[in-house]
């Protein structure tokens, strides 16, 4: 079975400044993709960014990147010129490519506060 | 992205009711769709899994005959909380993916606050 370890609970940023969730993973899959989601106060769930396994290249979308290492099976997120809006949980997830409606794996998450 | 959306947003209901909580893809078809549990502070928990016209796969630990899924058209997924109980209070989350594979994304439904008294 699949595992989502993420080892910091709580985080918290000074706006405009850089952070990065740390987040590892357990599986014996190859193919598989690593999403990060922010759960803001409102508790909806909001895709941040993904990445494919088999791609090499980091993804990244605007201030949010990712350091995907995988033989190491460590899945970072780096948010860069942090804002008041980025404050929110942050869940790491982990879903296979090769089963049929397989589902989420989430990791138990990390509150991430931005300080103005 | 696309837009999922439940009803209600938030339910009080009396100890021994039984609830009705509805997911629905609002621009695209939904073949499987997911529901969650959500305690305070804590991750999602998958409680089951739903194939429009097939019955639930539920995950080990959630009782089928007190969370009644049914996923009668490609749009529409219902939660039934039945006969539930203070501890049955919890913040209940619906997803959606429109396609079999997993590249195919999921789309989050709002949520649903359910306390029991």
């Amino acid at each position: 079975a699949q595992t989502v370890t993420q080892s910091q609970p709580e985080m918290s940023v000074q706006e405009a400044e850089t952070v990065t969730l740390s987040c590892t993973y357990d599986t014996s899959e190859s193919n598989y993709y690593l999403f990060w989601y922010k759960q803001p106060p409102s508790r909806q769930m909001i895709l941040v960014i993904r990445q494919e396994a088999y791609k090499q290249q980091n993804a990244t979308e605007n201030r949010f990147s990712v350091n995907f290492q995988k033989a190491a099976k460590s899945f970072s997120l780096k948010i860069s010129d942090s804002q008041l809006g980025d404050t929110a949980m942050y869940f790491c997830a982990f879903i296979s490519q090769d089963n049929y409606g397989q589902n989420f794996v989430f990791g138990p998450g990390t509150r991430l506060s931005v300080l103005p | 992205g696309a837009v999922v959306s439940q009803h209600p947003s938030w339910v009080i209901c009396k100890s021994g009711t039984s609830v009705k909580i509805e997911c629905r893809s609002l621009d695209f078809q939904a073949t499987t769709m997911f529901w969650y549990r959500q305690f305070p502070k804590q991750s999602l928990m998958l409680m089951a899994t739903s194939n429009e016209g097939s019955k639930a796969t539920y995950e080990q630990g959630v009782e089928k005959d007190k969370f009644l899924i049914n996923h009668a058209s490609l749009t529409l997924s219902t939660l039934t909380v039945t006969s539930a109980h203070p501890e049955d209070s919890s913040f209940y989350i619906c997803s959606a993916r429109g396609g079999s594979g997993a590249y195919n994304e999921q789309f989050f439904g709002p949520g649903t606050r359910l306390t029991v008294l």
